[in-house]
C-alpha cells in the first residue's frame, strides 16, 4: 500500500516562533489532506491540496505541494498558544484513491 | 449539519463481553469510515462502507464486525476484545468514497478493556 512519512514527530516552540512539518511520499500523490488533532480530541480537516506545486494560505497556516507531487509542508507563522497539537497529512490509500492513510504526525507544543 | 456523532464516548468492557460502538451521520454522505487510533499514533484504517455495503476491511480481525444498517448509521460490534484493543475508535464520513473528498470525523469513543 502506499506510505506517506512525515517529520519532525514533535516540535517545541516558543510563541511567536515559526514551525514546519514535512511530509513526503515515494509515489506520486494525486492529492494530500492535512487535519489537526487537538489534545484529547479529533481530527479536524483543514485543507486538499491537488495541483502540482500549489500553495494555499489560512491566515498564519501556509500549505505546500511539490512540483513532482511527492511531498508536502505545513508552515505556521508566528505561532499561538492555539496552535498546539498534532499535525497529520494525509493521502490517498491506494492507487484508487478509495480511502485515506496518514502520516505519523507531528505534535506540536508552544510555550508563552 | 456537518457533525458525525458517536456513541458512546467512552466504554469499558470485560474481554468476554459484547457491546457496540454508534456512528450517525445527516449529512447524506455515502462513504463511513471506522479508525483506531492508539495514543501519539495516527488514525489506522479498519472497514470502509460505500453505499451501505463493506468495501474495504483492513484485516481486521473478526472480534470487530462492522454493520451499516443504513446511508446515516455504522456500527461496530465488538466480542471477545484483548487489552490491545483498547484505543479510540473514531468515525468518519464523506460525500463518497475518494481519497480526495474531505473526510468528517466524530469525536470517537475511547474503549478500555480490562
Amino acid at each position: 500500500g502506499q506510505q506517506v512519512m512525515q517529520i519532525p514527530q514533535y516540535q517545541h516552540v516558543q510563541e511567536g516562533e515559526d514551525f514546519t512539518t514535512y511530509c513526503n511520499s515515494s509515489t506520486t500523490l494525486s492529492n494530500i489532506q492535512w487535519y489537526k488533532q487537538r489534545p484529547g480530541g479529533h481530527p479536524v480537516f483543514l485543507i486538499q491540496l491537488v495541483k502540482s506545486g500549489e500553495v494555499k494560505k489560512q491566515k498564519r497556516l501556509t500549505f505546500q505541494f511539490g512540483e513532482a507531487k511527492k511531498n508536502s509542508s505545513l508552515h505556521i507563522t508566528a505561532t499561538q498558544t492555539t496552535d498546539v497539537g498534532t499535525y497529520f497529512c494525509a493521502g490517498p490509500w491506494d492507487q484508487a484513491g478509495t480511502a485515506l492513510i496518514f502520516g505519523k504526525g507531528t505534535t506540536l507544543s508552544v510555550s508563552s | 449539519d456537518t457533525e458525525v456523532t458517536q456513541t458512546p464516548k467512552h466504554l469499558v468492557m470485560g474481554m468476554t463481553n459484547k457491546k457496540s460502538l454508534k456512528c450517525e451521520q445527516h449529512m447524506g454522505h455515502r462513504a463511513m469510515y471506522w479508525y483506531k487510533q492508539k495514543a501519539k499514533k495516527p488514525p489506522e484504517l479498519m472497514f470502509v462502507y460505500s453505499y451501505e455495503k463493506l468495501s474495504i476491511n483492513e484485516s481486521v480481525p473478526s472480534r470487530f464486525s462492522p454493520e451499516c444498517p443504513n446511508s446515516s448509521l455504522l456500527n461496530l460490534h465488538l466480542h471477545a476484545l484483548q487489552p490491545e484493543d483498547s484505543a479510540l475508535y473514531l468515525c468518519a464520513s464523506s460525500p463518497r468514497i475518494a481519497s480526495q473528498e474531505t473526510q468528517y470525523f466524530g469525536p470517537g469513543t475511547r474503549l478500555l478493556v480490562l
